[in-house]
């Protein structure tokens, strides 16, 4: 069965500083992965997506991630933090028959 | 842009209740989805639906049924709401194909 595992419930990350949330995913097949963004009170925002291709993906607000399939990782990037960034961020991965299966989140705390 | 709508942000009910929780998208998808959220559980699939008149059973379906009379609706249906469903509800919509799910911005549903 397909799953994904965000190691990290917290991450404290400085203003300006580069941040990273991780995730690992099991699939059998091609991997189809995605990140999603949650800010309070409010629903899944589609933040980036990988199907094929580069393993370096641009997505929204200047996020990417980076795909590494020999360590079946898929961590979400930014160069430069803000504040604004503070959220709850889940990554996901495409199971069969279009059903996304999502991890559990990880809260991302960026500090002025 | 996709526009999910979920008809209640906040709901309050009594328990042995039947509650509807309402979903509406706008962009012709075949596939919908109901989620429940809750803290350190991350999202737990309820039911989906690919069509209309069309459902299947998700994770966790006690307690609950779901109603697709036409393509852009897709009713939850707590047949008698207890404590235990009090929760974060929320819609998603995607079409066919590798494309992300879009999200409505959630019911929060209290049962008192």
């Amino acid at each position: 069965a397909q799953s994904v595992a965000q190691p990290e419930d917290q991450v404290n990350v400085a203003e300006g500083n580069p941040l990273t949330v991780k995730c690992t995913y099991s699939v059998s097949g091609n991997p189809y992965l995605f990140w999603y963004v949650q800010y309070p009170n409010r629903g899944l925002q589609f933040l980036l997506k990988y199907i094929t291709g580069d393993n370096l993906v641009k997505g929204s607000y200047g996020f990417e991630a980076e795909f590494n399939k020999s360590q079946t990782s898929f961590h979400l990037k930014k160069p430069s933090a803000l504040v604004s960034d503070s959220a709850l961020y889940f990554c996901a991965v495409r199971d069969r028959d279009d059903k996304i299966i999502f991890g559990k989140g990880t809260r991302l705390h960026i500090l002025p | 842009d996709v526009k999910v709508t979920q008809s209640s942000r906040y709901l309050v009910k009594r328990t042995g209740e039947k509650v509807f929780l309402e979903c509406v998208q706008d962009m012709d998808h075949e596939n919908m989805f109901w989620y429940r959220q809750d803290p350190g559980l991350g999202l737990r699939l309820i039911y989906f639906s690919y069509d209309v008149k069309m459902k299947e059973k998700g994770d966790i379906p006690e307690g609950y049924s779901v109603s697709r009379e036409k393509k852009e609706r897709f009713s939850l249906i707590l047949e008698s709401a207890s404590t235990n469903q009090t929760s974060m509800y929320l819609c998603a919509s995607s079409g066919t194909g590798f494309g992300p799910q879009h999200f409505g911005d959630g019911t929060r549903l209290s049962i008192l």
